[in-house]
C-alpha cells in the first residue's frame, strides 16, 4: 500500500526566500509523480508532474525533482512570493498493486510567505 | 473550454437525509475519479469509473456510499443516511482516457451534516 508522507506540515518565510517542499513515498513502484496547490476553499491546480523515468521537472520559479531509489521528491521554489502562500500537495501515482490511475496525496504543506 | 465542474459547491444535509454530488467532466474526457477530503487528512481515492462501468470502487465505504457516471449526463456520487462522520470535501477529477494522461479537479462540494 502506498504511503506519502510530506514535512514540514506547514513552513513561514518572508518574501524573497528560497525554499523546499519535501515528500517521501513508500513504493517506489510509482507511475508518475504530481505536485498540486490548494487554495482555501478551491481545488486543486496541477503544478508539475515528474514521469518515473524523469529526474526533475521545471516550471517558471518552480523546480520537482524525483529519486525513485530513495523514495522521495523535493519543491524547490526559488523567490517566494507572498502569492505563493497555499497549502502544496504531493501525489504519488501508482504502486506495486498494479492500479496506476488511483493518486495517493500527502497531508499537505502549508506555506505562508510574509511580505 | 471548461474545466471538471462539480456542483453544488456547499451542501447541508441533516443526518439520515440523502447527498447528491455531481461531477461534470471536462469535455472529451471518459474517466472519472472521486477523492475525499476529510478535516485535517490528505486527499484519500474513493472510486474510478468510466462511462457506464466502475473500474475501481475499493476506496469507497461499502454501505451508504454509491457512484455512478451514465451514457448521458454527470458522474453521482451518491450517500445514503448520512451521518455527522461524512463531513468533507469530495473533490472529482477527469482524464480523457486511462492511467497515462494526468488528473484534472475540480473545486470541490464541501458537504456539511448537521
Amino acid at each position: 500500500k502506498q504511503e506519502v508522507t510530506q514535512i514540514p506540515a506547514a513552513l513561514s518565510v518572508p518574501e524573497g526566500e528560497n525554499l523546499v517542499l519535501n515528500c517521501s513515498f513508500t513504493d517506489s513502484a510509482i507511475y508518475n509523480l504530481q505536485w498540486f496547490r490548494q487554495d482555501p476553499g478551491k481545488g486543486l491546480t496541477s503544478l508539475l508532474l515528474i514521469q518515473s523515468s524523469q529526474r526533475e521537472q521545471t516550471s517558471g520559479r518552480l523546480n520537482a525533482s524525483l529519486d525513485k531509489s530513495s523514495g522521495r521528491s523535493t519543491l524547490y521554489i526559488a523567490a517566494s512570493q507572498p502569492g505563493d502562500s497555499a497549502t502544496y500537495l504531493c501525489a504519488g501515482r501508482g504502486d506495486s498493486g498494479g492500479s496506476n490511475y488511483k493518486l495517493t496525496f500527502g497531508k499537505g504543506t502549508l506555506l505562508t510567505v510574509n511580505p | 473550454n471548461a474545466g471538471v465542474m462539480q456542483n453544488p459547491r456547499h451542501l447541508v444535509r441533516r443526518r439520515g437525509q440523502e447527498a447528491r454530488l455531481r461531477c461534470s467532466p471536462m469535455k472529451g474526457h471518459s474517466h472519472v475519479y472521486w477523492y475525499r477530503q476529510l478535516p485535517e487528512e490528505g486527499l484519500k481515492f474513493m472510486v474510478y469509473l468510466q462511462k457506464e462501468n466502475i473500474i475501481d470502487e475499493s476506496g469507497m465505504p461499502k454501505e451508504r456510499f454509491s457512484a455512478e457516471f451514465p451514457k448521458e449526463g454527470p458522474s453521482i456520487l451518491r450517500i445514503q443516511q448520512v451521518v455527522r462522520g461524512d463531513s468533507a470535501a469530495y473533490f472529482c477529477a477527469s482524464s480523457p482516457t486511462g492511467s497515462d494522461q494526468p488528473q484534472h479537479f475540480g473545486d470541490g462540494t464541501r458537504l456539511s451534516i448537521l
